[in-house]
């Protein structure tokens, strides 16, 4: 079972790039999330979609973008990368809302 | 405001030896308390999740313990392994989502390092 992929694992972007961060999950999931983890700080919630055709915004949602227009996929966009948006990016899914969360394996971010 | 506090942030224990990690939490209305393993570069595992009505619930040599009342919880790690070196998350969902968040807390995590 390949569970939730993230696509790619490491990234180097220069201050002003865009690019898109992939995660598609094969366990039929409606709620899938993403998450950026940084030192100290813990996972903080970016966006979350309850359902394809659904998304709403998380606790830090500024600078990044995401759509579901299938069950599939949720991929983050990034518009204009910042220094401050250097992170690890965590995609997860589960079967609802409350429901066991599972993650990928992260995506490493630099942006220079 | 929710909040979900681990205690320690960092723990470092002999091989072999048992431990306890600490998670305390204010989130209401209460759904159900996630314990998570997250080993150095990789995402968070599902190691126990537990509802109001369960105070007690192993996965081998974890054993989560709930205690609704006081808004607690802990992780048991028996006969602690090498392989336990990690972070461990706890998180607590709310029945209800709403303003700009899904209903999930997060942790900050417990950093545990097993010695040889």
């Amino acid at each position: 079972n390949a569970g939730v992929t993230q696509t790619p694992k490491f990234q180097v972007l220069k201050t002003g790039q865009s690019m898109t961060l992939q995660c598609a999950q094969d366990m039929n999931h409606e709620y899938m999330s993403w998450y950026r983890q940084d030192p100290g700080m813990g996972l903080r919630l970016i966006h979350y979609s309850v359902g394809a055709g659904i998304t709403d915004q998380g606790e830090v949602p500024n600078g990044y973008n995401v759509s579901r227009s299938t069950t599939e996929d949720f991929p983050l966009r990034l518009l204009s990368a910042a220094p401050s948006q250097t992170s690890v990016y965590f995609c997860a899914s589960s079967r609802g809302r409350t429901g066991e969360l599972f993650f990928g394996e992260g995506s490493r971010l630099t942006v220079l | 405001k929710n909040q979900v506090e681990q205690s320690p942030q960092s723990l470092i224990i002999l091989e072999g030896k048992n431990c306890t990690l600490q998670c305390n939490y204010t989130v209401s209305p209460f759904s159900n308390l996630r314990w998570y393993k997250q080993d150095t570069g990789r995402g968070p595992v599902s190691l126990t999740i537990m509802t109001f009505s369960e105070n007690t619930k192993s996965n081998g040599r974890y054993t989560a313990t709930l205690d609704a009342d006081t808004k607690q919880s802990s992780l048991h790690i028996t006969a602690s392994q090498l392989s336990d070196s990690a972070s461990y998350i706890c998180v607590v969902s709310a029945i209800k989502a709403g303003g700009g968040a899904d209903g999930l807390t997060f942790g900050k995590g417990t950093h545990l390092i097993i010695q040889p």
